[in-house]
């Protein structure tokens, strides 16, 4: 089935826990995203990659960091996270620009 | 910079009526939009797209979506609304030679029966 992993699916940490949200697609996808979703806000890009070893910012990069090794792969990283990164997070890709993300399932973090 | 309103919070819409679901665009440029649905936790759902060619883009689930240039409108379209239709609607633009999407902030679509 194609579909874009991520893991976890929930998360509580503490202020200034370094956490790794890992994100894996199936489907060849050169495109991948990170968004965030809060109340009222909508989703917010974090930061994309437009293939391997190819990655820049979003609308709200600040306190995030990214990387692209491998063409399935694009993991999220929080160095230090703080309680304003407490929200619901998205990993999605697509074939390009011109088509549809697929998105994962979410990952709700909690931090304290 | 391109933006995306959706000024409605909330749709109601008794079932077997149309429905739609407004979403405004401001982007330099010609813009490439999409819908997408959030059915309770879940990830987002593609729907439909408009690049380029006619006006009027069908999509899945049986929904339709009319680009308006002149307006810079991007309205989401059923002619007969069901009770499973009920989700979290979003509009996303991206500007043509763009690289990244914006999104709308959504808006709640509920179906009563």
């Amino acid at each position: 089935e194609a579909q874009v992993t991520q893991n976890p699916r929930y998360l509580i940490t503490v202020t200034g826990k370094k956490l790794t949200v890992t994100c894996s697609q199936n489907m060849n996808h050169e495109y991948m995203s990170w968004y965030r979703q809060d109340p009222g806000l909508g989703l917010r890009q974090i930061y994309y990659s437009m293939n391997v070893e190819v990655t820049d910012k979003g609308d709200v990069p600040e306190g995030y960091k990214v990387s692209r090794k491998e063409k399935r792969n694009f993991p999220l990283i929080l160095e230090s996270p703080s309680p304003n990164q407490t929200s619901l997070y998205f990993c999605a890709s697509s074939q390009g620009l011109d088509y549809g993300y697929t998105f994962g399932s979410g990952t709700r973090l909690t931090v304290v | 910079a391109q933006s995306v309103a959706q000024p409605e919070d909330q749709v109601n819409v008794a079932e077997g009526n149309p429905l739609t679901v407004k979403c405004t665009y401001s982007v330099s440029g010609n813009p490439y939009l999409f819908w997408y649905v959030q059915y309770p936790n879940r990830g987002l759902q593609f729907l439909l797209k408009y690049i380029t060619g006619d006006n009027l883009v069908k999509g899945s689930y049986g929904f339709e979506a009319e680009f308006n240039k002149s307006q810079t409108s991007f309205h989401l379209k059923k002619p007969s609304a069901l009770v499973s239709d009920s989700a979290l609607y979003f509009c996303a633009v991206r500007r043509y030679y763009g690289q990244n999407f914006v999104f709308g902030p959504g808006t709640r679509l509920s179906v009563l029966p």
